[in-house]
């Protein structure tokens, strides 16, 4: 079974331009996540999806960042215009429910550098 | 709200010891706890997990936790360590219907 698949790996933009990441989650998993991981940190949850409806989204910068899930499966993570902070791994997680003791299964993250 | 404390940011040791992570957890109700480790460049990938059956929970390549309530407790062990431990280990926490609130995590080194 595939796993969950993050694109693209690595993301080189100038500051000011737009940057847009892209996850498919395991098949059948309705929960998918979006986290934020800074270089020696823990990842930190961005927005959190129970099928295509977003319940948690308190931690999302609405200001430049945006992000959707057509249809409950794919989603994007969108960020217009980038800065020089939002350099960092970008952690794309699915699971079947979000609850008591269901884990979450990450992709490979997308490592964006804004220069 | 729920969080975990890990209590090493580095931990060293020498190939073939004993590995102890500590971490320690706050939650208000029964929570779920995790062990995530991610290599360098790799994804993050679930060790073990407790969700209030046993208290002593084995995982994958010989890992184990063991959950104290007494003590808001989930450390990680290892009898013996070997090289491909190496890398960065993450104590994670859910509780009800919450997502999983990472630590900041403990970068394992094991010395040859």
């Amino acid at each position: 079974e595939a796993g969950v698949v993050q694109s693209p790996r690595y993301k080189i933009i100038e500051k000011k331009q737009p940057v847009a990441f892209w996850c498919n989650p395991i098949s059948g998993h309705n929960t998918l996540y979006w986290y934020l991981q800074n270089l020696g940190q823990g990842p930190e949850l961005l927005i959190r999806y129970e099928n295509e409806e977003a319940v948690d989204d308190s931690q999302l910068p609405k200001d430049r960042f945006s992000a959707e899930r057509l249809k409950g499966v794919d989603s994007t993570l969108k960020i217009q215009p980038a800065e020089l902070g939002d350099s960092a791994v970008y952690l794309c997680a699915s699971s079947l429910e979000t609850g008591t003791g269901y884990e979450a299964f990450f992709g490979q993250g997308t490592r964006l550098t804004v220069v | 709200a729920q969080s975990v404390t890990q209590l090493d940011s580095h931990v060293s040791v020498s190939e073939g010891t004993p590995v102890l992570l500590r971490c320690n957890y706050s939650s208000s109700y029964s929570p779920s706890l995790f062990w995530y480790v991610q290599h360098p460049n790799k994804g993050l990938q679930l060790l073990l997990k407790y969700t209030s059956a046993a208290t002593l929970v084995k995982g994958i390549n010989g890992f184990e936790a063991e959950f104290k309530k007494s003590e808001t407790s989930f450390h990680l062990t290892k009898p013996s360590a070997h090289m491909s431990d190496a890398a960065e280990y993450f104590c994670v926490v859910s509780e009800g219907n919450t997502p999983l609130v990472f630590g900041k995590g403990t970068r394992l080194s094991v010395i040859a």
